[in-house]
């Protein structure tokens, strides 16, 4: 089945713990991308992907990075996470000459 | 001012209802148009996918796009329970990041 897949699907931390949320695909996507979905704001874009070791800013990727060494691994980390980073993150991903993007089943994710 | 607006609702209809879901937008470089479906708890669901303006037909739900108004809109015919969910409408330009901007959502009841 083709999907995208994130783990932990939820998760509650402290401030200023590393924490990092994975993401897979098996669609052989060259594009994958990283959103925050907040109340009122809807889905933001952190950081994107358009292959294997090219990565970049999204609209609001402060406080976090990424990494892209394998092409259906995609993972977000927060080296030192802040309350104002709880939110529900997404990854999607899509072919590289396509619009449509999929989304995986979203990370809930608790700093206190 | 957002880019992308969109009604929060809640939209609560009857069983068998047309229902008319809506965004206007402000960037007149959006030449690709979507519309998500997203379940409680769930990551979004590609829905339907336009580009340019005009009309799209895939079962009881058809999209529209009026770049002239800067309007799109999604209409479900003869609405079922199941449809109820949060509808996220989604634009983007044709560059090579090709990233999307997204409405905040609007929820959508649907009561048996």
């Amino acid at each position: 089945e083709a999907q995208v897949t994130q783990n932990p699907r939820y998760l509650i931390t402290v401030t200023g713990k590393k924490l990092t949320v994975t993401c897979s695909q098996n669609m052989n996507h060259e594009y994958m991308s990283w959103y925050r979905q907040d109340p009122g704001l809807g889905l933001r874009q952190i950081y994107y992907s358009m292959n294997v070791e090219v990565t970049d800013k999204g609209d609001v990727p402060e406080g976090y990075k990424v990494s892209r060494k394998e092409k259906r691994n995609f993972p977000l980390i927060l080296e030192s996470p802040s309350p104002n980073q709880t939110s529900l993150y997404f990854c999607a991903s899509r072919l590289g000459d396509r619009y449509e993007q999929y989304f995986g089943p979203g990370t809930r994710l608790t700093v206190t | 001012q957002k880019e992308v607006e969109q009604d929060p609702g809640p939209l609560s209809v009857p069983e068998g209802a047309i229902v008319s879901l809506n965004c206007t937008y402000s960037n007149s470089a959006f030449q690709y148009f979507m519309w998500y479906r997203q379940y409680s708890r769930k990551g979004p669901e590609l829905l339907m996918y336009t580009y340019s303006s005009g009309n799209k037909e895939d079962g009881r739900f058809t999209a529209q796009v009026d770049k002239s108004s800067k309007y799109i809109s999604l209409f479900i015919r003869d609405s079922q329970p199941s449809d109820s969910a949060t509808y996220l409408c989604a634009m983007g330009m044709d560059t090579g990041r090709r990233a999307l901007t997204f409405g905040s959502g609007t929820r959508l009841q649907v009561q048996p």
